[in-house]
């Protein structure tokens, strides 16, 4: 079985202040893990995917997440917040033998001036 | 640019007169999804389509029906709309069933129920 546990549903961060969005994960597999970023009244557009290749991924718009098995763990980060970073933010499993998607229950990202 | 379309974006429609939502996509992809989502929640998955193999959630309702008639199209047919249904109802995509890979999200529909 497959679950995703986003550890904070609410974070409030200045602007050009790091921003860390925490993910852990469960799988009986190896599993893809995937960021997705949501805007208000828009659809889901991929950050950034890990699918067992380099343990550090690097996504669009400054984003990076850490693949630690040891943790079972996918943290997202961001150097420097930015206004438009603002939105809902879903981690997300899968593994190989399934057509669905896992999502945690999202964590929303307040960024203040 | 190959992307996912949704159709309208916006809908309002009156308790139990049935709607209908489209979903198109450019990027040849095999397996499609539809999902809905309420408000401060996950997408939940209601059902999704391997070529024309339908696959039904066990807890989506039977007020939830979808037709695939070409690889490019699938909608959603809301029957009799609750004020429950109310919801972003979003399509997505993926290239590959089995393998663990993305999905590519439409726009979404925000339906109204009056």
């Amino acid at each position: 079985a497959q679950s995703v546990t986003q550890l904070d549903s609410h974070v409030s961060v200045s602007e050009g202040t790091p921003v860390l969005l925490r993910c852990n994960y469960s799988s009986s597999y190896s599993p893809s893990l995937f960021w997705y970023v949501q805007h208000p009244n828009k659809g889901l557009q991929l950050l950034l995917k890990y699918t067992s290749a380099a343990t550090l991924v690097k996504g669009i718009n400054g984003f990076e997440a850490e693949f630690k098995k040891s943790e079972t763990s996918f943290h997202l980060t961001k150097p420097s917040a930015h206004m438009s970073d603002a939105a809902e933010y879903f981690c997300v499993v899968s593994t190989y033998n399934t057509d669905k998607l896992i999502f945690g229950t999202g964590t929303r990202l307040q960024v203040f001036p | 640019d190959a992307m996912v379309i949704q159709n309208p974006r916006y809908q309002v429609t009156q308790f139990g007169k049935p709607v209908t939502l489209s979903c198109s996509q450019t990027l040849n992809h095999n397996v499609m999804y539809w999902y809905q989502q309420k408000s401060s929640q996950a997408p939940k998955l209601l059902f999704h389509y391997y070529d024309k193999d339908f696959n039904n959630e066990a807890d989506t309702p039977d007020n939830f029906q979808s037709r695939r008639p070409n690889t490019s199209f699938c909608f959603l047919d809301i029957r009799s709309p609750g004020l429950g249904d109310a919801a972003m109802y979003l399509c997505a995509t993926s290239p590959l069933a089995g393998v663990g890979d993305e999905q590519f999200f439409g726009p979404g529909t925000r339906l109204t129920v009056l």
